[in-house]
């Protein structure tokens, strides 16, 4: 079956320690991106891709890092930088041929807790 | 820059309509989405509209207005289950990408 996997589920880390967050679709979508969801918040970019070897900043890209080295995978890594990174991470994928198929479809999410 | 706007949260009785309401500030539109998402789950599709009008898929209906930057999410005959957070996400384009940009989401409690 088609679709995109987030793994873990859920993470735990110490603080100050960085952490890669596994994003991989197998829908031949050319888009990727990292949102981060915050309790009663909505979802808040932080990068997206719209190309192998290409990214760009979203809104809050301060404190993540990702890379794009295969169509496939999106990794997203939370740095020490980062302030404040307890949060749900979503990843999601777009064909990106326009219209309705801009459509982002997303994975299962990340929990990520850090203490 | 892109701004969404929807109500934090509504509540409603089962068996009832509701409507959730989103304005949106956004250059490049590309169309409208309406996301569903249950708590620590991630966001399910449920419309898309590009042009101004009605756009009706069983018991839910999105419309959109351009001009008015403002759309609607329609649910009708309300069940426990579509107890749930409702996202509006305008589309807009960037330097050849096509970008997503959410609301906070409007929390719907339906109650018996």
């Amino acid at each position: 079956d088609g679709g995109i996997t987030q793994s873990p589920k859920y993470l735990f880390r110490k603080e100050g320690q960085n952490v890669t967050l596994s994003c991989e679709q197998n829908l031949n979508h050319d888009a990727m991106y990292w949102y981060r969801q915050d309790p009663g918040q909505g979802l808040r970019l932080i990068y997206y891709s719209q190309i192998v070897n290409d990214f760009q900043k979203g809104d809050i890209a301060e404190g993540y890092s990702v890379s794009r080295e295969k169509k496939e995978s999106f990794p997203l890594t939370v740095t020490s930088a980062q302030k404040n990174p307890t949060a749900f991470y979503l990843c999601a994928s777009s064909p990106q041929t326009g219209g309705k198929n801009t459509e982002a479809f997303f994975g299962q999410g990340t929990r990520l807790t850090v203490v | 820059g892109q701004n969404i706007d929807q109500p934090t949260e509504m509540t409603a009785t089962e068996g009832a309509i509701v409507q959730i309401n989103c304005t949106y500030q956004t250059s490049g539109f590309n169309g409208l989405f309406w996301y569903q998402q249950h708590a620590g789950e991630a966001p399910t599709f449920l419309s898309y509209n590009v042009l101004d009008g009605l756009e009706e898929k069983g018991r839910f209906s999105s419309f959109l207005s351009r001009s008015k930057g403002y759309s609607y999410l329609l649910l009708k005959e309300l069940q426990m289950k579509d107890s749930a957070s409702y996202l509006c996400a305008a589309c807009h384009a960037s330097g050849g990408s096509y970008i997503p940009t959410f609301g906070r989401g409007t929390s719907l409690i339906v109650h018996p």
